[in-house]
């Protein structure tokens, strides 16, 4: 699975949209960008995946850039509840005998009142 | 929505003892995970299963053992704990089908202290 890199933390004043990048500049073609979160003391939760063309759900839109090497989360409403460390994981989704999903630091958003 | 349960929040043990960790998923998953989280190293996968009665290494299966008896629920044992097992524990379940749908759910982890 491709290496990926995040700054480690960001503030976001609440309201505002929150812009998380990540760098994935050796993802190969088949693998997809996924994020997850982990607010303090709970289990991640999934947010987002995609593979190339941008993605948007309830809770956030994945932005690709074209040559796939970086993405950008958005939350476009930030809340107090989205604290959390952030985690862009790129992977082969559904590889048999690797399913597993490499999380690294993550950057740590703070959103601020 | 997907429910993934841990039998406990924090449990403390001493070392040597045997120490049971159970996960339950009420969404009829495929494939199940357990990891451990510590500080500045991440997500490490430990054991993975697939299907019931099947089971696979992680990264970092020594000094653990699992077991998936029924599809819904899947066990991490450690058979003599020590503290370097000291850690947060996490479960997770995914549904095997297309990549729409290859997302994790995990639970609310368990914090172990072997002492």
């Amino acid at each position: 699975d491709a290496k990926t890199t995040q700054p480690p933390s960001m503030d976001c004043a609440e309201g505002r949209a929150a812009n998380l990048p990540c760098n994935h500049s050796t993802i190969s073609g088949n693998e997809y960008v996924y994020w997850y979160r982990q607010i303090h003391s709970q289990g991640p939760q999934y947010i987002i995946h995609g593979l190339k063309n941008n993605e948007t759900n309830e809770m956030a839109s994945l932005i690709i850039t074209e040559d796939r090497k970086s993405s950008t989360l958005i939350l476009p409403h930030a809340t107090l509840r989205d604290t959390a460390v952030y985690y862009c994981i790129v992977r082969v989704a559904y590889q048999t005998g690797a399913n597993n999903l490499f999380f690294g630091t993550g950057t740590r958003l703070t959103v601020i009142p | 929505d997907v429910k993934v349960t841990q039998s406990s929040r924090y449990l403390v043990k001493r070392t040597g003892e045997k120490v049971f960790l159970e996960c339950v998923q009420d969404m009829d998953h495929e494939n199940m995970f357990w990891y451990r989280q510590d500080p500045g190293l991440g997500l490490r996968l430990i054991y993975f299963s697939y299907d019931v009665k099947m089971k696979e290494k992680g990264d970092i299966p020594e000094g653990y053992s699992v077991s998936r008896e029924k599809k819904e629920r899947f066990s991490l044992i450690l058979e003599s704990a020590s503290t370097n097992q000291t850690s947060m524990y996490l479960c997770a379940s995914s549904l095997w089908g297309t990549a729409r749908t290859d997302t994790q759910y995990f639970g609310p982890g368990t914090r172990l202290t072997v002492l």
